[in-house]
């Protein structure tokens, strides 16, 4: 069974531009999550997609938008890039049925905003 | 706002040693997950607590619910090397999907 994975691994932008993040969920996993964690602390919740819809949604701008496809793949889109947006960004998913009790983190990807 | 906080941030200790990280919140959670993550890879689930005053074991680790279901401890015994990463705990409200994260705890285990 392939775990969660996410692209790319390490990504280098400037201040003002558009990245896209993508990730592959856990074959069966039907509820994406995104996180943000910034260096030296913890997680921090962004949103979440069931069934290709937005499920919720944490204290982030509109800037920051997401997709989810029939396959349950995701994109992680962020817009007019700061530097405070600098951090590693998961992805995490969690199989049907079993609530969000359960999640299954990708590697992350690095993205370095100059 | 709902914060969980942990303590200590950071805990340096020799191997055989036995240690408890503290997690606290003044938020009622349904349920609680602690996670360990090393460099360069995502948070891995250790063990989620469901019930106020559950206690799991895992080895050597030993996590405790808080009955009133806002804090929660992990506690390893005799740690190893092993163990050195960044340990997390999480927590989501009844009728929410937004898991909150503690603000972790960077553990090394010395040799």
């Amino acid at each position: 069974e392939t775990g969660v994975t996410q692209s790319p691994t390490h990504l280098i932008k400037t201040r003002g531009q558009q990245v896209t993040l993508r990730c592959s969920s856990q074959s069966g996993h039907n509820t994406v999550s995104w996180y943000q964690q910034a260096l030296g602390q913890g997680p921090q919740f962004i949103f979440q997609y069931y069934r290709e819809e937005e499920n919720g949604r944490g204290n982030f701008p509109p800037r920051f938008s997401g997709l989810q496809f029939p396959n349950y793949s995701s994109e992680l889109n962020v817009n007019a890039l700061e530097l405070d947006d600098s951090a590693l960004y998961l992805c995490a998913s969690s199989p049907p049925g079993q609530g969000t009790d359960t999640q299954y983190f990708g590697p992350g990807t690095r993205l370095t905003v100059l | 706002t709902q914060l969980l906080e942990q303590s200590p941030q950071f805990l340096s200790i020799q191997e055989g040693e036995n240690l408890t990280v503290y997690c606290n919140s003044s938020s009622v959670f349904s349920s609680l997950q602690w996670y360990r993550q090393e460099p360069g890879e995502g948070p891995v689930l250790l063990v989620t607590v469901v019930t106020g005053g559950e206690v799991k074991k895992l080895k050597r680790l030993t996590f405790q619910f808080g009955d009133a279901r806002k804090d929660s401890s992990l506690h390893i015994t005799a740690a190893q090397p092993g163990d050195t990463g960044l340990y997390l705990c999480a927590g989501v409200t009844s009728g929410t999907y937004k898991y909150i994260f503690g603000t972790g705890t960077r553990l090394k285990v010395l040799a």
